[in-house]
């Protein structure tokens, strides 16, 4: 059974625009990664935010992290036409780490 | 350091043939770890090793053997091909258990008639 789920499914912006892609998960985690998966291509690891921290930040990315609401936000500001991709998070409570759905991301140049 | 390696990177196999999917990763990796990914499924976990000589189930293991018998290689057996595994696999690795960052081989995909 997945343990993430991305919101939303698909997402389509204008270069330029911010986008922002949702996880929420139902059990307890120590972290939370995103990915990226371009068409045709294996997952490309973007970033890994642990369950004591907020928020973390790299390059055009920033991630927030809410165990309470048991939560995570991806935001990619100034989006560009090369971030059009699927976007998964994935959580891990043990051993394993466990795969949302994606969120199909098309920014239209 | 080339990474993950998959081959193939396509295959086609009639109902009831047998074939391995062969992974490798020179970053000296404990971790070893088989998915499969479907149209609006994700990637689920078929089989993960933590290192040379264990290995262990997944969220879909059936249907599909793995072995560990060095820390480079982790190679997927189809016994019998099913159309139901027509799908696209992926194998990834990491240095420590499979909760940190993964690193994912460029996939093989497989089409079974």
């Amino acid at each position: 059974s997945q343990q993430g789920e991305e919101d939303p499914q698909a997402l389509s912006i204008q270069e330029g625009e911010n986008a922002t892609m949702n996880c929420s998960y139902k059990t307890s985690i120590n972290n939370l990664q995103w990915y990226r998966q371009n068409s045709g291509r294996g997952l490309v690891h973007l970033i890994l935010i642990r369950s004591n921290e907020r928020e973390k930040h790299s390059g055009r990315l920033r991630v927030t992290l809410d165990t309470s609401k048991k939560s995570s936000s991806l935001l990619i500001t100034a989006s560009r036409a090369a971030d059009t991709a699927s976007y998964f998070c994935a959580t891990d409570g043990s051993e394993k780490l466990v795969f949302g759905k994606g969120t199909k991301l098309t920014v239209n140049p | 350091n080339a990474g993950v390696t998959q081959t193939p990177k396509f295959q086609v196999l009639k109902t009831g043939q047998s074939m391995t999917l062969q992974c490798a990763q020179d970053m000296n990796h404990e971790y070893m770890s088989w998915y499969r990914q479907d149209p609006g499924m994700g990637l689920r976990l078929i089989h993960y090793s933590v290192g040379a000589g264990i290995t262990d189930q997944g969220e879909v293991p059936n249907g599909y053997n793995v072995s560990r018998s060095t820390t480079e290689d982790f190679p997927l057996r189809l016994l019998s091909a099913a159309p139901s595994q027509t799908s696209v696999y992926f194998c990834a690795s990491s240095g420590q258990l499979g909760g940190e960052t993964q690193y994912f081989g460029p996939g093989t995909r497989l089409l079974v008639l």
